[in-house]
């Protein structure tokens, strides 16, 4: 199985300031790689595919990046809606696979 | 407008047996994988099971495999998980989830059902 590992687990941020997470992929999943922002008692919602692609309705304070193990999602400006957990995930084999999750969390 | 509704979930005793139902509607149904992720209580999210569109073709995560099986009723524009020999490890909110695939293979799901605990407990 490919092994996605995210880092940090808590990523401290005050609003407006920049905040980047990091997802390791154990083997290339080429640009396949999908990121997710969760708040409490919500499903996932869908932020990028593709690595880089937003998604419809995404701000562009966010943007991905990255290709075969290493990738990075980027919030420009934290806003206060933005505090979250985030997930990567891959799509490039079976199983699929989740990260374990960065918790942003106001600084 | 997509929507994805989930029912079905509650608790059941440790061996027993739940079937999950998702129906969704606002796009061709029949043309899109369908996929359920869980997520244990203060956890991480772990994928379970997908469907192709038309029913043929299943995945299932090693964890599950032998247990739960996926199904779907284009008709109804319904795809169901039926959960059996169910552990304590399988209590989680269940989402169901819409899979989308870009023109250069690129996949991911794109809309999310609202999520239905399951509980395992004697």
């Amino acid at each position: 199985d490919i092994v996605m590992t995210q880092s940090p687990v808590t990523l401290s941020v005050s609003p407006g300031e920049r905040g980047t997470l990091s997802c390791r992929a154990s083997q290339s999943v080429r640009t396949n790689l999908v990121w997710y922002q969760q708040k409490p008692g919500q499903a996932p919602r869908l932020l990028i595919y593709g690595a880089s692609t937003r998604a419809t309705g995404v701000p562009a304070r966010f943007s991905g990046s990255g290709s075969g193990t290493e990738f990075t999602l980027t919030i420009s400006s934290l806003q206060s809606e933005d505090f979250a957990v985030y997930y990567c995930q891959q799509c490039e084999d079976w199983p699929l696979t989740f990260g374990g999750g960065t918790k942003v969390e106001i600084k | 407008e997509v929507q994805v509704l989930q029912s079905g979930g509650g608790l059941v005793q440790p061996g027993g047996s739940l079937r999950l139902s998702c129906e969704a509607s606002g796009f061709s149904f029949n043309t899109y994988a369908m996929t359920w992720v869980r997520q244990a209580p203060g956890k991480g999210l772990e994928w379970v099971s997908i469907i192709s569109g038309d029913g043929v073709t299943t995945y299932y995560a090693e964890s599950v495999k032998g247990r739960f099986a996926i199904t779907r009723d284009n008709s109804k524009n319904t795809v169901f998980l039926y959960m059996n020999s169910l552990r304590g490890e399988d209590t989680a909110v269940y989402y169901c989830a819409k899979k989308r695939e870009t023109e250069s293979g690129s996949s991911h799901f794109d809309h999310w059902g609202q999520g239905t605990l399951v509980t395992v407990s004697s």
